[in-house]
């Protein structure tokens, strides 16, 4: 099992209201990511970082928010819920830029938004 | 953009019984990698190809490269009902890893 944890595992919650995943890995790793996946279907991008300071968009355009103020931390934000943002999240991380890296994933989060 | 795509996307054995899982991708790469994923959890990670590499081994994963079809395959020996999960391919991006949508398997003990 990889280092890498998320928080919460299941998150149900009204629209409208603001939410924050949380992701941490103890690793050491630099780089770190955001996806979001619909069950049985493909892994899609929304954020990733190169290190402290550090955040891009990914190909998935996202109403999300994410920040890195720590090498092991990358909590990520939505101002305000929506039933569109219901999804299962993943964070993984990887210990170099390179796009070769093999990433490690968190357990994910489910999130409902009613 | 996703750039590997599995084939079949549903796959149903007997225990005991190989599983193959083929990937085709549109641009070159440098390396390829499968990774595994249980229900409702994160991925993976399987075994990495080299893209000067034609097939590999671990335990009872065989991995493949075809780098002018642009394809890989994934066979699992010997399946076991622990082996259900879905299983993704991956191609090294710009700036990223590319997951395809991934093979449903599904081994019936």
């Amino acid at each position: 099992e990889a280092d890498i944890y998320q928080t919460p595992r299941y998150l149900v919650i009204g629209t409208g209201k603001k939410i924050t995943l949380e992701c941490s890995q103890t690793m050491g790793h630099d780089k770190m990511y955001w996806y979001q996946q619909d069950p049985g279907m493909e892994l899609h991008l929304i954020h990733y970082s190169y290190g402290v300071n550090s955040t891009e968009k990914g190909d998935l355009s996202s109403e999300s928010t994410v920040s890195r103020i720590r090498t092991e931390h990358f909590p990520l934000t939505l101002e305000s819920a929506r039933p569109s943002h219901t999804s299962q999240y993943l964070c993984a991380s990887s210990e170099s830029g390179f796009p070769t890296d093999t990433q490690y994933f968190g357990p994910g989060t489910r999130l409902t938004v009613l | 953009s996703q750039q590997g795509e599995e084939d079949p996307q549903a796959l149903s054995i007997q225990e005991g019984e190989n599983a193959t899982m083929n990937c085709s991708y549109k641009t070159s790469i440098n390396n390829l990698q499968w990774y595994r994923q249980n229900s409702g959890r994160g991925l993976v990670h399987l075994i990495l190809i080299r893209s000067n590499e034609r097939e590999k081994h671990s335990g009872r994963l065989r991995v493949t490269l075809d780098t002018s079809k642009k394809s890989s395959s994934l066979l699992i020996t010997a399946s076991r009902a622990a082996d259900t999960a879905s299983y993704f391919c991956a191609t090294d991006g710009e700036h990223d890893m590319r997951f395809g949508a991934g093979t449903r398997l599904t081994v019936k003990p």
